[in-house]
């Protein structure tokens, strides 16, 4: 069964630098995303990572996958303000039609000046 | 592409009542999700459509709930008997084909009293 695992859990961030969020899964996957909730808000895709070795950007995110090393990363390039919030990824279980999500418990960023 | 819609947004209710929450998904999805989620942890699956089947059911679901997808278009998720522990935000999400991301709606938070 498909386990998620992100660290850390808590970040506070200066802003300026730059930072990594990583998240392990447990078994194949056939894709892993990001997504971000704001306080009291719903959940806002970031990026969908297909394959191994994919690298998709925006903005100061930068997230990859290393379907080998079962590990995907999310680098914060520059930190400010607008980036705290939560956030997650979430992988799908290589089993069938289904494409629900096993979630990570969340990283939760803040941004300090 | 007016987003996925929940409602209610918010549902206060006694124990051992019924309660039931609707979801509007994207018009051209025809997949749509139902997960929970609780204060500081990542969003559980609970059950999946497609169209107007649900393929999927999670086990971590008693006989209390209950979904449909009459028509394939929107979705009703009903808890009989609510206990205590029900208590959690219910979101709803839906997605089109398999390589993209699931949108979620606001989700409707849900207090036991």
């Amino acid at each position: 069964e498909l386990k998620v695992e992100q660290n850390p859990l808590f970040l506070s961030m200066q802003e300026g630098k730059n930072y990594t969020i990583y998240c392990n899964y447990s078994t194949t996957s056939d894709r892993l995303y990001w997504y971000r909730q704001d306080p009291g808000k719903s959940l806002e895709s970031l990026f969908v990572l297909l394959s191994n070795g994919a690298v998709k950007q925006e903005g100061r995110l930068m997230a990859s996958l290393d379907t080998k090393a079962r590990l995907s990363t999310l680098h914060i390039t520059a930190a400010v303000h607008d980036l705290s919030a939560t956030y997650f990824c979430a992988g799908e279980p290589n089993a069938g039609n289904n494409r629900k999500l096993i979630w990570g418990l969340g990283t939760s960023l803040g941004v300090n000046p | 592409d007016t987003g996925v819609s929940q409602d209610p947004r918010h549902k206060i209710t006694k124990r051992g009542q019924n309660v039931t929450f609707r979801c509007d998904p994207i018009s051209e999805h025809n997949r749509l999700y139902w997960y929970r989620q609780t204060l500081g942890q990542g969003p559980e699956f609970l059950t999946y459509f497609q169209n107007e089947a649900q393929l999927e059911k999670s086990r971590l679901l008693s006989d209390r709930f209950s979904a449909e997808r009459p028509k394939g278009s929107f979705s009703t998720l009903e808890i009989q008997r609510t206990e205590q522990g029900d208590s959690a935000m219910y979101l709803c999400a839906s997605s089109s084909t398999v390589s993209q991301p699931q949108h979620f709606g606001d989700g409707t938070r849900l207090s036991i009293l």
